[in-house]
């Protein structure tokens, strides 16, 4: 199917570590994004990785994809309370434009 | 770089009303979306223009959306008549090109929809 898993909720401590999860659906995929939504915002890029990459890295961000299990993470170091928001990841199928969104995960980081 | 503009950012209608939104996307970017995000899922694209032209719209209820980027820039989405089920965000997002690496979507702040 063309269905993005991602888990609804996640809470973290601030300072800890945040692992957000999700599990796509083509293998053929190129590229796979994060994306960030704040209340009564729209979609704020975080990060992407290109498919034949294992790993990326950007300040507080790192990005593991492990494309045997077509699974794909985001860690946020140091969670702030400015980091609450609903995390999207998105695939982008070979030689096409269509982004395929996950349901997006709703992160609460409690102080 | 100012970023994908969208107006209004929200909109009150009757069912069976007409409504329109606009959208100003990127300086340079020729390919614009328009997505449709309901309560609790995640964006769903409604359609793509590359310049002004339509390349995908698969998924617009063409009985009563319709949308339009007459000089390659600004677009409109026109609902009409609107349903109660058209509540919800759309999104307007904009990229330098339509795949690879500058297909990268940049989105707007989204004007919130509700249908009473």
């Amino acid at each position: 199917g063309e269905d993005v898993e991602q888990s609804l909720f996640l809470s973290v401590r601030e300072g800890d570590s945040s692992v957000i999860n999700c599990t796509y659906t083509d293998s053929s995929s190129t590229y796979l994004y994060w994306y960030k939504q704040e209340p009564g915002a729209g979609l704020q890029l975080l990060t992407y990785i290109f498919s034949n990459m294992d790993m990326k890295q950007d300040q507080r961000l790192t990005v593991l994809l492990n494309k045997k299990d077509k699974h794909l993470s985001l860690r946020i170091a140091d969670t702030q309370t400015g980091d609450s928001a609903i995390y999207f990841c998105a695939e982008s199928r070979q030689g096409t434009y269509k982004y395929i969104f996950g349901t997006g995960t709703r992160l609460k980081v409690l102080a | 770089e100012a970023g994908v503009a969208q107006s209004p950012r929200y909109k009150i209608i009757e069912k069976r009303q007409s409504v329109a939104f606009w959208c100003n996307p990127i300086s340079g970017h020729a390919t614009l979306y328009w997505y449709q995000q309901i309560l609790g899922q995640g964006p769903k694209l409604l359609i793509q223009f590359q310049n002004n032209g339509v390349v995908d719209d698969s998924q617009l209820p063409k009985d009563r959306f319709s949308a339009e980027r007459l000089k390659g820039v600004d677009s409109t989405l026109k609902i009409q008549p609107a349903k109660l089920e058209d509540s919800a965000v759309y999104l307007c997002a904009s990229s330098l090109e339509a795949t690879g690496g500058r297909g990268t979507q940049y989105f707007g702040p989204g004007t919130r929809l509700l249908v009473l």
